[in-house]
């Protein structure tokens, strides 16, 4: 079956613009992740939905940052006013009902996004 | 606040050779632990989860990884790799109260040689 798909692949953004990131999670996956990984880290927490309410956003950087998921299935990650320091790649995760330990994360291929 | 340390950046190791990835922890809660791997223009994939119970936990492609507590560690293992084994591999850890949330280590690139 299908994974979670991430669009587009690769972004290149001049600095002050505005992007927006789609992630299509596994169909029927009621949590949905996004995950920031800076080039040469470890991925580290972005936000967190269970269906389409916004449960965690404590990860998201700035005010610039906003993510929704307004019919509990795919969920876009805009960033406004993008700046150097938001090039990073941006991972999308989908789990079945609960997340973390008792239920396994599916991540996506991820978004390339680069700030000039 | 959890965090997690890889030991090395990068492993080279020989085709059919054993490899050992290291991982500590710090948390002064209790911890979930995992091992993802991911491959190149791939997703991270789950190899292994250490939840309770057994502090080996076997996963799949050949790995196995032990918890040991008193360490805080949670080291990764293969005793014979394959050149399909070419990825980064990632621990992360996440606490039993807030387990949605993981925090990664920064990762182990494997290259494996023939």
């Amino acid at each position: 079956g299908a994974g979670v798909s991430q669009s587009p692949r690769y972004k290149v953004a001049k600095r002050g613009q505005d992007v927006a990131l789609r992630c299509d999670p596994i169909s029927g996956h009621v949590s949905l992740f996004w995950y920031q990984q800076a080039l040469g880290q470890g991925p580290e927490f972005l936000t967190y939905f269970q269906n389409e309410a916004q449960l965690d956003k404590s990860g998201l950087p700035s005010d610039r940052f906003f993510a929704e998921r307004p019919e509990g299935s795919v969920s876009t990650l805009k960033i406004q006013r993008t700046q150097q320091e938001d090039s990073a790649v941006y991972l999308c995760a989908s789990s079945l009902i609960l997340a973390g330990g008792r239920d396994t994360l599916y991540f996506g291929p991820g978004t390339r996004l680069t700030v000039l | 606040a959890q965090s997690v340390t890889q030991l090395d950046s990068q492993v080279p190791v020989f085709e059919e050779a054993p490899v050992e990835l290291r991982c500590n922890y710090s948390s002064s809660v209790s911890v979930y632990l995992f091992w993802y791997v991911q491959y190149p223009n791939q997703g991270l994939q789950l190899l292994l989860k250490y939840l309770s119970g057994s502090t080996l936990v076997k996963g799949i492609n050949g790995f196995e990884a032990e918890f040991n507590k008193s360490q805080t560690s949670f080291h990764l293992r293969k005793p014979s790799v394959h050149i399909s084994d070419t990825a980064e591999y990632f621990c992360a850890v996440s606490v039993r109260s807030n387990d949605y949330k993981l925090s990664f280590g920064a990762g182990t690139t494997v290259t494996v040689r023939a």
